[in-house]
């Protein structure tokens, strides 16, 4: 069964800073990958699909790159509000999450 | 686009329940609905998904058999329904639509069910 495989499962960093996130899938997914931001008590919200394009309405400092097996998503110079848990999504007619990256206040 | 969910629900083990998502803003019949647990303090798991124009549905394999989900396209609202809930059911579950990209860009609020003696 495929695996997708998130890391760091959790970082502390403050305003400014730049966070990268990993996202790794066990077989090749091509471009097919998402990812969402998610805060306590609201639902996953859309930032990027097919790796690297950026959704509708969301900020430039994010950005997603890779394809095959590995991923990343960059927030280039971390908001107070960019404070959230998140996640990777094989985009697919089975989708598949990854376990979630919570990125906090250092 | 809004998709609005259901209210919270406190249930019995061994008991039906039946949460609904219901959509506004777009055709309802043209793009996949997908149903996504969430345990407390964990992470997203996808239970399945369907198509209300044809009512195609396909389900994750480890979700087969536990639920079932479907759409009426007269009140543009997708279901999600358990015959005889357990404990470990309870969770926060949420709906989203699926875009051609495959991944999901409109979300319901979400529906707290908690299964408890």
């Amino acid at each position: 069964d495929i695996q997708m495989t998130q890391s760091p499962s959790s970082v502390a960093a403050s305003v400014g800073d730049r966070v990268t996130i990993t996202c790794r899938a066990s077989q090749a997914i091509s471009s097919w990958l998402a990812w969402y931001q998610q805060k306590p008590g609201k639902a996953p919200k859309l930032l990027i699909y097919a790796a690297s394009t950026l959704q509708s309405g969301v900020p430039s400092r994010f950005s997603g790159s890779g394809s095959g097996t590995d991923f990343t998503l960059t927030i280039s110079s971390l908001q107070p509000e960019d404070f959230a848990t998140y996640f990777c999504q094989r985009a697919h007619s089975f989708p598949l999450f990854g376990g979630g990256t919570k990125v906090e206040i250092k | 686009v809004q998709l609005v969910q259901s209210g919270a629900e406190v249930k019995k083990p061994g008991e039906s329940l039946k949460i609904s998502c219901q959509v506004s803003g777009y055709s309802f019949s043209n793009y996949w609905i997908g149903w996504v647990r969430q345990m407390p303090g964990k992470g997203l798991e996808w239970l399945g998904i369907i198509y209300p124009g044809d009512s195609d549905t396909r389900y994750s394999p480890s979700f087969q058999g536990q639920v079932t989900i479907s759409a009426d396209k007269s009140i543009n609202t997708a279901y999600l329904q358990w015959s005889s809930l357990k404990a470990s059911d309870t969770a926060m579950y949420y709906c989203a639509r699926r875009t051609t990209a495959m991944a999901f860009d409109y979300w319901g609020q979400g529906s707290q069910v908690t299964v408890s003696s």
